[in-house]
């Protein structure tokens, strides 16, 4: 699977769009871009995926670029619930057996 | 619909001594996963099973090992337990492992 770099932490302030970005400049034609975060102690939890086009569902919007080299998560208006580690992942979908590569993440934290 | 179940949620073991986890997936799940997680390594897969048959296996040493049964639950079982094994376990369930995986809330092991 290929390689995702995330920035370490982010803030956002209560109310505001979250942009979290994700670069995979290595990523395969037949890999998907998966998002999930992680809330203190909980499992992570799954949000959103995508393969080229953009896709949006009742927890945020995934922007992928043209060239899918790159990639934003979006949490419309962030509550200090969304404080969590999110975690960019790639993988390819197959019936072959799957693994997700966690990497740090982001440490996103909303300030009221 | 209820989640995926991990039994018990907190469990201390002495070194040397075996130890036994559950996961109950969501009904209709067919994939189960594990995953180590621990403050050093993050989140590490272990191993995948899929109708009752291993399909995918992480970098643990065989004293870490799993299996399937037919109504999909999952146990892993520690054999030799050793300081470095204490940590969080978590399971996740996905249909067939292409799509979205559910995670548990986990097993908090700690090896004294």
């Amino acid at each position: 699977d290929a390689k995702t770099t995330q920035p370490t932490s982010m803030d956002c302030a209560e109310g505001r769009a979250a942009n979290l970005p994700c670069n995979h400049s290595t990523i395969s034609g037949n890999e998907y871009v998966y998002w999930y975060r992680q809330i203190h102690s909980q499992g992570p939890q799954y949000i959103i995926h995508g393969l080229k086009n953009n896709e949006t569902n009742e927890m945020a919007s995934l922007i992928i670029t043209e060239d899918r080299k790159s990639s934003t998560l979006i949490l419309p208006h962030a509550t200090l619930r969304d404080t969590a580690v999110y975690y960019c992942i790639v993988r390819a979908s197959t019936t072959s057996g799957s693994r997700l590569t966690f990497g740090e993440g982001t440490q996103l934290t909303v300030n009221p | 619909k209820a989640g995926v179940t991990q039994t018990p949620r907190y469990l201390i073991k002495t070194r040397g001594q075996q130890v036994t986890l559950s996961c109950s997936p969501i009904s209709g799940h067919r994939s189960v996963s594990w995953y180590q997680q621990t403050p050093g390594q993050g989140l590490q897969f272990l191993f995948e099973y899929f109708s009752e048959t291993q399909r995918n296996k992480g970098n643990f040493p065989g004293r870490f090992s799993g299996r399937q049964f037919s109504n999909s639950r999952s146990e892993m079982n520690v054999s030799t337990l050793e300081l470095g094994d204490s940590a969080l376990y978590l399971c996740a369930s996905s249909f067939e492992g292409i799509d979205g995986y559910t995670f548990g809330s986990g097993t908090r092991l700690t090896v004294v």
